[in-house]
């Protein structure tokens, strides 16, 4: 799978939009882009996927570049209970069996008042 | 209901002891997982089973051995604990369909003195 690299940590204000940078210039593909949070003292979280077209859920939406080699997460409407770290992860999907997320640093976001 | 529950959410025990931690999804996928995040907060995978069935085995000491009695638990059993084994364990699942949209648990906090 191939590698992501995301800022270490970023600041963002109660209500504003987060957007959440990722780089992945080595994606192949068949590969697609996760984005998981992991809130303190919880288990990780899926928010959302993409292989190309940009989507969007209830969580958040997802912008990836023409090139793919780059994608952002975009959380419209920040909150305090948005505070965590964000993973960028590239795996190619829909395999039965085998998937084994490989999971980074990721992006520790403190949502602020 | 909690889609994916493991017990117990901490444990305390000594140096050389035998212990085990229970997972169950009522979610009904055929894929369970087993991850371990050590102090340094990265999150690796151990073990994966496809329904019942072990898929994936990372470099895990021979003392880590999963069980899946079905598809809907897969129980951990630990021997000899070291102190190094001290991590928060996490329990997951995910869909046939797909793979790497991963629910996962609440983790199990092992701590070895």
């Amino acid at each position: 799978d191939a590698k992501t690299t995301q800022p270490t940590s970023m600041d963002c204000a109660e209500g504003r939009a987060a957007n959440l940078p990722c780089n992945h210039s080595t994606i192949s593909g068949n590969e697609y882009v996760y984005w998981y949070r992991q809130i303190h003292s919880q288990g990780p979280q899926y928010i959302i996927h993409g292989l190309k077209n940009n989507e969007t859920n209830e969580m958040a939406s997802l912008i990836i570049t023409e090139d793919r080699k780059s994608s952002t997460l975009i959380l419209p409407h920040a909150t305090l209970r948005d505070t965590a770290v964000y993973y960028c992860i590239v795996s190619s999907t829909f395999k039965a069996a085998g998937n084994k997320l490989t999971f980074g640093g990721g992006t520790r976001v403190l949502v602020k008042p | 209901d909690t889609a994916v529950s493991q017990t117990p959410k901490y444990l305390v025990t000594q140096m050389g002891n035998d212990k085990s931690i229970k997972c169950e999804q009522n979610l009904g996928h055929d894929t369970m997982y087993w991850y371990k995040q050590d102090s340094k907060k990265f999150l690796k995978i151990m073990f994966s089973y496809n329904n019942k069935e072990l898929i994936i085995n990372e470099t895990v000491p021979n003392r880590f051995s999963p069980k899946s009695p079905d598809k809907a638990h897969l129980n951990l059993h630990i021997n000899s604990l070291e102190l190094g084994d001290s991590a928060v364990y996490f329990c997951a699942s995910s869909p046939r369909d797909r793979g790497n949209t991963i629910y996962f648990g609440e983790g199990s906090w092992l701590t070895v003195v």
